[in-house]
């Protein structure tokens, strides 16, 4: 079974601090794969980044970053100088390579960010 | 953007009547999903398809049944609506071959009295 955490439900942070969202996650498949999606108050999902688990470098785009740590089960994400159209839900999520299910993402509970001006 | 639409957006309808949501996509990808949002649960899969006429289940199929006649459409039918069944209802597609990021419709809301 898989499963993806995100352990802060609600995070409010002052515009132009740095904010980093947490996800941690369990699975039993070896190879697997990590997201990011992006859900505004408009409601759509948008999707930010894809992470392959047999590759451990993080990536930075803009004032986006990631933090995959393998060992620790964890794929952090962290806005740099935050601005007020951060402002949304940010959901992790999982999905095993191949094989039954493979199709299936899991995704985490979601954090709501808030940056207030 | 994925060129992904979903109808009807907004819909109330009252427990036992049926229900089709649509979804349409001009990418001609090979999968397409279909998944409900709730508080307190994120976004839970119901239905996907592999191709035309190919279908599984997801996580949270009961109640729930999709049909696939062509690449760019999926139906999700409820065949007799529930209260517990008033969630957002999103699409997504996906291309497959190692390009797996699933992207998502605008959503449907439905809320069933």
């Amino acid at each position: 079974a898989q499963k993806v955490t995100q352990a802060q439900t609600e995070i409010s942070v002052v515009e132009k601090e740095d904010v980093t969202l947490d996800c941690v996650y369990e699975t039993r498949d070896t190879t697997y794969y990590l997201f990011w999606y992006k859900q505004p108050p408009s409601g759509e999902l948008v999707f930010l980044i894809r992470r392959n688990s047999f590759d451990e470098q993080n990536e930075i785009s803009g004032r986006y970053s990631w933090n995959f740590q393998k060992s620790t089960s964890s794929f952090n994400f962290t806005i740099t100088a935050s601005q007020v159209v951060d402002s949304a839900v940010y959901f992790c999520a999982l999905r095993p390579y191949s094989g039954a299910g493979s199709y299936q993402l899991t995704f985490g509970k979601g954090t709501k960010l808030s940056v207030i001006p | 953007d994925a060129g992904i639409t979903q109808s009807p957006r907004h819909k109330v309808t009252e427990t036992g009547t049926p229900v089709t949501l649509r979804c349409h996509q001009t990418e001609n990808h090979r999968y397409m999903y279909w998944y409900r949002q709730d508080p307190g649960h994120g976004l839970r899969l119901i239905h996907y398809s592999y191709g035309v006429k190919d279908t599984d289940k997801g996580e949270v199929s009961d109640g729930y049944s999709v049909s696939r006649s062509k690449t760019e459409d999926f139906l999700l039918t409820l065949e007799s609506a529930t209260s517990s069944q008033t969630s957002v209802y999103f699409c997504a597609i996906s291309q497959g071959g190692g390009r797996d990021e699933q992207y998502f419709g605008p959503g449907t809301r439905l809320t069933v009295t």
